[in-house]
């Protein structure tokens, strides 16, 4: 079974603070992606990677970054959160143009 | 723009069926997806359509008509594990992905 984990569940912090959001995906999955999920808004995407170092920003980069170092690994950051940031953030991956297999999602909070 | 449609909330009895409908206009086609998504867990991937016609899988099947822009997951023989949130989305390119903000069904006893 393809496991994707994310490195927190719940999460906490405080207006201006740099946050790492880590996500890892154990079957070699070409591509990688970051959503947020708000209620009454859906997934919306925000950056995602086809390939090590590689990165594309999807409907709403702004305010984060990524980094994809390793084939295994996309990490998105967060570079000053700020409240409107606070939001359920997903993690997915795909072997290609089919389905996305999901990580359990980490609620952040921004305060 | 690009658009997604599905009902909000849908309500079903256990042992029934039931049709959640997924309008979409789109830049692109490169296939639509159907996923559940249970309160407070990921979703998972439930069906994929990328040609005219009917999908079966089990109690679950997904219909697609590209020249309407239209898709419908059928739930049959509902189970009260069934409710759950149902997403629609669709690939218009290749790696992009656009999600409609899915139908919340509650199956009642």
């Amino acid at each position: 079974d393809v496991k994707v984990t994310q490195s927190s569940r719940y999460l906490v912090k405080r207006t201006g603070e740099k946050v790492f959001l880590e996500c890892v995906q154990d079957m070699d999955h070409e591509n990688m992606f970051w959503y947020r999920q708000d209620p009454g808004l859906g997934l919306r995407l925000i950056y995602f990677s086809y390939d090590v170092k590689m990165k594309e920003k999807g409907d709403i980069p702004e305010g984060y970054s990524v980094s994809r170092e390793k084939k295994e690994r996309f990490s998105l950051i967060l570079e000053s959160a700020s409240t409107n940031q606070t939001s359920m953030y997903l993690c997915a991956s795909s072997p290609g143009g089919n389905e996305q297999f999901f990580g359990p999602g980490t609620r952040l909070t921004v305060l | 723009g690009q658009n997604i449609d599905q009902p909000t909330e849908m309500t079903a009895t256990e042992g029934a069926i039931v049709q959640i409908n997924c309008t979409y206009q789109t830049s692109g086609f490169n296939g639509l997806f159907w996923y559940q998504q249970h309160a407070g867990e990921a979703p998972t991937f439930l069906s994929y359509n990328v040609l005219d016609g009917l999908e079966e899988k089990g109690r679950f099947s997904s219909f697609l008509s590209r020249s309407k822009g239209y898709s419908y997951l059928l739930l049959k023989e509902l189970q009260m594990k069934d409710s759950a949130s149902y997403l629609c989305a669709v690939s218009p390119g290749t790696y992009k992905y656009i999600f409609g903000t899915g139908t919340r069904l509650k199956v009642l006893a």
